[in-house]
């Protein structure tokens, strides 16, 4: 079965610094994937879209990478602010949308 | 930017009766809707997927006859908990479905807080 992962459960870094999270995948690649933010008693609110053919995606302090061959993307925060500080999630789904597949979410911590 | 609107935020209901919680896109036509529920630190777990004027698809192991959704129009859909019991005290989120150019993009709602006592 389709399985999202983000291993690392929280990340703590210092204000300033970039933060950088992971989101695998197994079985199949997906026709986008999508990165969320969920501050604590709310829901995700959506950040970025990233296509299979695109390497590459930047919206002002955000990146995503997407590397079909390792199955993996990558989301970076530049200089990040305590602000930042949420849990972020990676979702998955196909051409038909019909499904999303969530990683379990990375907790940042941005210490000023 | 597209607005998904759920409803109530949150609720606090006796065990054994039933809780309706309604999710609304506000600006654009959601020709599908996703429900989900979230416990404490883990992430959000699909139930079920439904589709304006068609039975929703529910994940394995969601008892669709205690969580009964409805997908009545193309701005509504409603989740109702029924015979709750203190298990089903969790976070309800819903989502819908947008298409743009892009590709589509899901929205979510704010989420209902549902306690059963």
């Amino acid at each position: 079965s389709q399985k999202t992962e983000q291993n690392s459960e929280a990340l703590n870094i210092q204000e300033g610094k970039t933060a950088t999270l992971t989101c695998n995948y197994t079985n199949y690649s997906p026709a986008y994937l999508q990165w969320y933010r969920q501050d604590p008693g709310r829901g995700p609110v959506f950040l970025l879209l990233i296509r299979e053919n695109e390497k590459e995606k930047r919206k002002e302090r955000l990146k995503v990478t997407f590397d079909t061959t390792l199955k993996q993307s990558l989301f970076h925060i530049t200089a990040s602010q305590p602000a930042d500080s949420a849990t972020y999630l990676c979702a998955l789904t196909r051409y038909n949308f019909n499904k999303f597949y969530f990683g379990s979410g990375t907790k940042l911590n941005v210490k000023p | 930017g597209a607005v998904v609107s759920q409803h109530p935020s949150w609720v606090i209901c006796k065990s054994g009766t039933s809780v309706k919680i309604e999710c609304r896109s506000l600006d654009f036509q959601a020709t599908t809707m996703f429900w989900y529920r979230q416990f404490p630190k883990q992430s959000l777990m699909l139930m079920a997927t439904s589709n304006e004027g068609s039975k929703a698809t529910y994940e394995q192991g969601v008892e669709k006859d205690k969580f009964l959704i409805n997908h009545a129009s193309l701005t509504l859909s409603t989740l109702t908990v029924t015979s709750a019991h203190p298990e089903d005290s969790s976070f309800y989120i819903c989502s819908a479905s947008a298409r743009g150019g892009s590709g589509n993009t899901i929205y979510f709602g704010e989420g209902s807080w549902l306690t059963v006592v």
